[in-house]
């Protein structure tokens, strides 16, 4: 099976722009969850989708939002960046998306803000 | 407020030497998962334990859940170049239902 891919894989942006990243899950998971990776916050969840609703939610602003498609692939979408926001935005998928299932991470998307 | 904490940060060691990385919750833990993520990639899972006193091992990695759950051990014997990168111990508390919570991580440097 193909792992979970990530576009793009790299992005630069001006603060207070938006931004949309897209996640494909491996085939036949229904479970994507995104989380934030910063040098000294390690891994940060934000949420998580499963069967096109989200289940489960971290604790970021609501500048920070996401979606997931019938195919199971989801977008997250950050509204007026921040320099803050600049980190490696990973998400990860999983059959069924309970934390007693394994997490098959992407690559990530590394945003960075200027 | 951070509830799985990992300890410690960073580690340095001589190729050969043995490594442990530990993972502590001030609350009972449903599971426990551990994951490696090498210098520039992403997490991969290595194994989940979910028994009291849950031993397991994988070559040169033993695993370990403490008695009460609370407490988590990840043990490389005789560590090699490969090894390198950043451990992280996820866990589920009984206060964040649904999702579990990931340490900050340890971060092993290996000087051959």
């Amino acid at each position: 099976k193909a792992g979970v891919t990530q576009t793009p894989r790299y992005l630069i942006k001006t603060r207070g722009q938006q931004v949309t990243l897209s996640c494909s899950p491996i085939s036949g998971h229904r479970s994507v969850s995104w989380y934030q990776q910063t040098p000294g916050q390690g891994l940060q969840f934000l949420f998580e989708y499963f069967s096109e609703t989200q289940r489960n939610k971290g604790n970021f602003p609501g500048r920070f939002s996401g979606r997931q498609f019938s195919n199971s692939r989801s977008e997250m979408n950050v509204s007026t960046l921040e320099l803050g926001d600049s980190a490696l935005y990973l998400c990860a998928s999983s059959s069924n998306g309970g934390p007693f299932y394994e997490q098959y991470f992407g690559p990530g998307t590394r945003l960075t803000v200027t | 407020g951070q509830q799985v904490m990992q300890i410690p940060q960073y580690q340095h060691v001589q190729e050969g030497e043995d490594f442990t990385t530990y993972c502590n919750s001030s609350t009972t833990l449903s599971n426990i998962q551990w994951y490696k993520q090498r210098p520039g990639g992403h997490p991969v899972f290595l194994i989940q334990l979910v028994k009291s006193g849950e031993v397991k091992k994988q070559k040169r990695l033993t695993f370990q859940f403490g008695e009460a759950k609370k407490n988590s051990s990840l043990h490389i014997t005789a560590t090699q170049t490969t090894d390198v990168g950043t451990y992280f111990c996820a866990g589920l508390t009984n206060t964040n239902a649904g999702k579990s919570t990931f340490g900050d991580g340890t971060t092993l440097t290996v000087k051959p």
